[in-house]
């Protein structure tokens, strides 16, 4: 089935700092999804990609779908606290409808 | 609305109970499924539901039975379960299944216990 590799694991990092994270395929999305989980809850969507180069982005949050469409990274400006929890990407192609999700990165977030 | 309902929040049961997750939503999404989560882990699909049938079955064993009685309405039937399907089970719908849409609305889950 279709992988999709997050990276990094998690991460450690002062109130203000930016974040950068990303996912990585070995095979062709056509659509890219952030999701964020905080804990004992559903993930909620962050931001949809539709396009190849398609850069979006959602107050603090940008995310970009790659150009070989088998990519897509998230920054997040300026943290701040409530940025802790997980960041999954997800994938979705027109070959295969079910949505896949990354592994997650664990952001922690210190004031 | 734009939520998605689960119903009980947390489950404890034992071995031998039968017991029922509910998923509802009124958003007029054709397509529901259900996730599983165990801690740390990204979801799983178990299965999804389009047009109210049955679509995909990711090879779930049969002590999990879904219905789907409606549109808006998904349920996850439990029985005979083992301890290591305790984890957090997850509701989620979209207005079509694999449609270019806004991704999938997700419920905040059902956290079940099996002891």
């Amino acid at each position: 089935g279709q992988q999709l590799n997050q990276s990094p694991q998690s991460m450690f990092i002062q109130e203000g700092e930016d974040v950068s994270m990303n996912c990585t395929s070995s095979s062709i999305f056509n659509t890219w999804l952030w999701y964020k989980q905080d804990p004992g809850e559903g993930p909620v969507l962050l931001i949809a990609l539709y396009k190849a180069g398609e850069l979006t982005s959602n107050g603090r949050l940008t995310a970009q779908f790659g150009i070989t469409r088998k990519d897509s990274f998230l920054n997040i400006s300026a943290s701040i606290p409530s940025d802790v929890g997980i960041y999954f990407c997800a994938g979705q192609s027109y070959n295969n409808n079910d949505m896949r999700f990354g592994a997650g990165t664990r952001l922690t977030v210190k004031p | 609305d734009t939520e998605v309902t689960q119903t009980p929040k947390h489950l404890v049961m034992g071995m031998t109970n039968k017991k029922s997750l509910k998923c509802e939503q009124h958003m007029g999404h054709r397509a529901m499924y259900w996730y599983k989560q165990k801690a740390k882990k990204p979801p799983e699909l178990m299965f999804v539901y389009s047009y109210e049938k049955l679509s995909i079955n990711e090879s779930v064993p049969s002590r999990f039975s879904p219905e789907c009685p409606n549109s808006s309405l998904l349920n996850l039937h439990l029985h005979a379960l083992q301890p290591e399907d305790s984890a957090l089970y997850l509701c989620a719908s979209s207005q079509e299944w694999g449609y270019r849409g806004k991704g999938y609305t997700f419920g905040s889950g059902t956290r079940l216990t099996v002891v």
